[in-house]
């Protein structure tokens, strides 16, 4: 069945840092990819998306470019700030296409 | 404002007693669902509802049930609640096929 890996559990930079969070996608035809971003006690909030290769989605200074040929949609963003501390989430819509899949997170931590 | 709304917040139980989460939201999605959050296992899906009365098992769906009698209300209803029912379940809505969800600010249940 289709699933999401992310390979880093937590990433801990500090401020003005760059970031990448790593996301991996297995699914058959074009998905539509996501991040969301959940911040402590509050739910997930959704970031962007992206549905064709090459297409890039971005939203606050995070992006990321759908690549089917690594089946990839790494997130990227060059400054890091405190308030990103966050947990980050990929996902993408399964064949179904009303459920979408969600990797195990990312745990964002970002110094002062 | 376009929210969806949980309730409660926090909620304490004792084990075999009935649950019941409620959640609303004020978009016309047509789609909602009910997950859970646990540590290392990210959110985990229990239902879907498609619109009123129109629902199908998640992937974890085992002692859970729901209801959905308006469009802006569906509500898990756990009978009999168990101690590895302790979580963080959070409710979303998305308008259709391959769209973002919108998050609850999620219940914090603790079955003791």
């Amino acid at each position: 069945g289709d699933s999401v890996t992310q390979t880093e559990g937590q990433v801990a930079l500090s401020e003005e840092d760059f970031l990448t969070i790593h996301c991996n996608y297995s699914a058959s035809g074009y998905p539509a990819l996501f991040w969301y971003v959940q911040y402590p006690g509050e739910g997930p909030q959704f970031l962007f998306r992206a549905s064709r290769d090459k297409e890039k989605g971005s939203s606050r200074g995070f992006e990321a470019t759908y690549d089917k040929g690594t089946t990839s949609f790494h997130l990227r963003k060059a400054s890091v700030q405190e308030s990103d501390s966050a947990v980050y989430y990929c996902a993408l819509s399964d064949t179904n296409a009303y459920k979408v899949i969600f990797g195990k997170g990312t745990h964002l931590h970002v110094l002062p | 404002d376009m929210k969806v709304t949980q309730m409660p917040r926090y909620l304490i139980k004792r084990m075999g007693e009935n649950v019941l989460l409620e959640c609303g939201q004020d978009m016309s999605h047509e789609t909602m669902y009910w997950y859970r959050q646990d540590p290392g296992l990210g959110l985990q899906l229990i239902y879907i509802s498609y619109d009123v009365d129109s629902n199908s098992e998640g992937d974890i769906p085992k002692g859970y049930r729901v209801s959905r009698k308006k469009r802006e209300h569906f509500s898990l209803i756990l009978d009999s609640a168990k101690t590895n029912q302790t979580s963080v379940y959070f409710c979303a809505s998305s308008p259709g096929q391959n769209s973002d969800y919108t998050f609850g600010s999620g219940t914090r249940l603790l079955v003791i």
